[in-house]
This record gives C-alpha cells, structure tokens and sequence, in this order.
C-alpha cells in the first residue's frame, strides 16, 4: 500500500477550515487508517483512529472520514496551535506504512 | 503513564552497525495486546517505519530494510533495542521508539519516545 497526501503545503488563516487529503493505491479498511500531527520538534501525537474517531484529548473541530482509498482530515476553526504536519498511517497485520504528510502553514 | 526513552550513540560511522535501546517505565512490556518498534525520519521528510516486536519475539520488519535491521524485546530489564547494520548517509535520521497497542480494536501507535538524532558519518 502506497499513501499519497495532499496538498504537500496547505496555507490557511486561524479561524479557517483545513481539509487534507490521503489516498491508498489500492482500497484498504478504513479501521486501518490513522491520523498523526507533529510539530517541530516533537514526536508525533495520535490524533484520529480508524479514519474517523478521535483520540483521548483531541478536540472535536478535529475529524476524520473516508473510505476505501479517499481519506480525509478536516481540521474546523484552525487554532494558532493546529498549524503542523499532518502524517497519514495505515497498518496490514504486519506493515506499517506513512504517508509523505502535509505541512500546514499560517498564511 | 507509560513513557519511552531513546538511548545510543549519535554518530555512526559508515558500514558500522547502528544501536539503539528503548527504556519502556510507567508499564510492562510483557503485554500481549501491545508490540514495540521504531519509526525514523530523515531530517525535513517524512515517518518511516522500521520494524516491531512482541515480548514474545515475533517481530515484523519493513521490507526495505528486513535484511539489515534487528528487533529484540528484554522483558527482564523492560527495554527493546533496534540494530541496523551496514548503515550510509541515508540512515541518518531522527530514530523514534514507539509502542503499537489499540483502541476500541483499531491498531495505533499511542506512545513515542522524544526521539534522537543519529548521524551516520565518517
């Protein structure tokens, strides 16, 4: 399985929407695909769960949806705090495999 | 709470092996829902998984790498530890450790270590 992302760099205001995108080459269970966000620095955090539910902590203008190969994170309201990498995961039983992330910036 | 801690040399020489331990406190490591592994990334790109194991030894390694890398559990001292051998400029990265457990029955990884910096140069 291949993780493409998209955009590689998403610039957006705080107060905006964010919407990115991850796409499997092929169709993939979607209890399979999580969402990390990292900041420079820093280890990734778990954010979103089997595409679409939330880690413990994580506020709820973040979400998650998708199937098949279509995945999408929508980040509502951006937060001076949101401003990240965003790194897509998918897990086979016994592969592991990220996406190349998308960086979002203060614009 | 459970917390990693990465420990090993910063630098490596070419075609030397690379050696890594994970201190794993706050919980056992000998548990059967979890495995422990190590994710890289090279500096300004993306997450690379490298490889995990079970406290009971199974282990699970990125194709890319599965003929250089090593995966090992000490459930007697609480720590994992990663070898990489034969190592060029293109292993130099920021090496996580990092715990595969689940929640609600979906596979996350849910606790990281802070991460170090290992250069491979002469």
């Amino acid at each position: 399985i291949v993780l493409t992302q998209s955009p590689g760099t998403l610039s957006l205001s705080p107060g905006e929407r964010a919407t990115l995108s991850c796409r499997a080459s092929q169709s993939v269970s979607s209890s399979d695909i999580v969402w990390y966000q990292q900041k420079p620095g820093q280890a990734p955090r778990l954010l979103i769960y089997g595409a679409s539910s939330r880690a413990t902590g994580i506020p709820d203008r973040f979400s998650g949806s998708g199937s098949g190969t279509d995945f999408t994170l929508t980040i509502n309201r951006l937060e001076p705090e949101d401003f990240a990498v965003y790194h897509c995961q998918h897990y086979s039983w016994s592969l592991i495999t990220f996406g190349p992330g998308t960086r979002l910036e203060i614009k | 709470q459970l917390q990693l801690q990465e420990s090993g040399p910063g630098l490596v020489k070419p075609s030397e092996t690379l050696s890594l331990t994970c201190g794993v406190s706050g919980g056992s490591i000998s548990r059967n829902d979890c495995y422990w592994g190590w994710i890289r990334q090279p500096p300004g790109r993306g997450l690379e998984w490298i490889g995990s194991s079970h406290y009971t030894g199974r282990t699970f390694y990125n194709p890319s790498l599965k003929d250089r890398v090593s995966v090992s559990v000490d459930t007697s001292t609480n720590h994992y530890s990663l070898k990489l051998s034969f190592v060029t400029a293109a292993d130099t990265a920021v090496y996580y450790c990092a715990r595969r457990s689940s929640m609600d029955g979906r596979p996350v990884i849910d606790y990281w270590g802070q991460g170090t910096l290992v250069t491979v140069s002469s």
